[in-house]
């Protein structure tokens, strides 16, 4: 299976930080990724897909990049609504993986 | 509505099994593959498999083939999860997907608990 390291963990930011996660695969996947947002108990949100792709009604300070093996995630300028944790996921190759997430705080 | 709705929680003994469902509605069940994702607890996301909603052949993630059985009824619009011969470790929260590759609708999710 493809292996995606998510960094960092955790992230503790204020409001108005550009804030930017990283999602690096062991193997190199093109640019078959997908980011997705998740609130606690709830379904995750596809924001993002083919590493750059911006889906309909999702906020533009949100943005991806990246091909390969190492792909970016940033958050232009935080906002309280966005506290809860992403991930990003491989589709490359089945099984579909996700990595490990980032949770997402408000300083 | 382009949905997909989850059936409600369960609580069941190790040794057991657990029928989940999920219904598809708003869009033409059959065009998209269906995906099965779990989530233990404060864990992440893990991909069980998928099942080709056109022809009801499913797909098994290595890790989870055996226990695991996707099926599904066109008529209902309605894919399902069996689970059998539960484990504690498989307290988990359940979902479905839309999508075999990019996952663009959930449902909200089945909550499985398994405790003795």
């Amino acid at each position: 299976d493809i292996q995606l390291t998510q960094s960092p963990s955790s992230l503790s930011a204020s409001v108005g930080d550009r804030v930017t996660i990283t999602c690096q695969a062991t193997q190199h996947i093109s640019h078959f990724l997908n980011w997705f947002y998740q609130e606690p108990g709830k379904a995750p949100k596809l924001l993002i897909s083919d590493s750059s792709n911006l889906q309909t009604g999702v906020p533009s300070r949100f943005s991806g990049s990246g091909s390969g093996t190492d792909f970016a995630f940033t958050i232009a300028s935080l906002q309280p609504e966005d506290i809860g944790t992403y991930f990003c996921q491989q589709y490359d190759d089945l099984p579909l993986t996700f990595g490990g997430g980032t949770k997402v705080e408000i300083k | 509505q382009v949905q997909l709705v989850q059936s409600g929680s369960e609580l069941k003994k190790p040794g057991a099994s657990v029928k989940i469902s999920c219904r598809a509605s708003g869009y033409h069940f059959t065009t998209y593959a269906l995906i099965w994702v779990r989530q233990a607890p404060g864990q992440g996301l893990e991909c069980l498999g998928w099942i080709n909603t056109n022809t009801g052949n499913p797909t098994y993630a290595p890790a989870f083939k055996g226990r695991f059985v996707f099926s599904m009824d066109t008529s209902l619009s309605t894919a399902y999860l069996h689970l059998s011969d539960l484990k504690v470790e498989d307290t988990a929260l359940y979902f479905c997907a839309r999508g075999s590759r990019t996952p663009d609708l959930w449902g909200q999710g089945t909550l499985v608990t398994v405790s003795s």
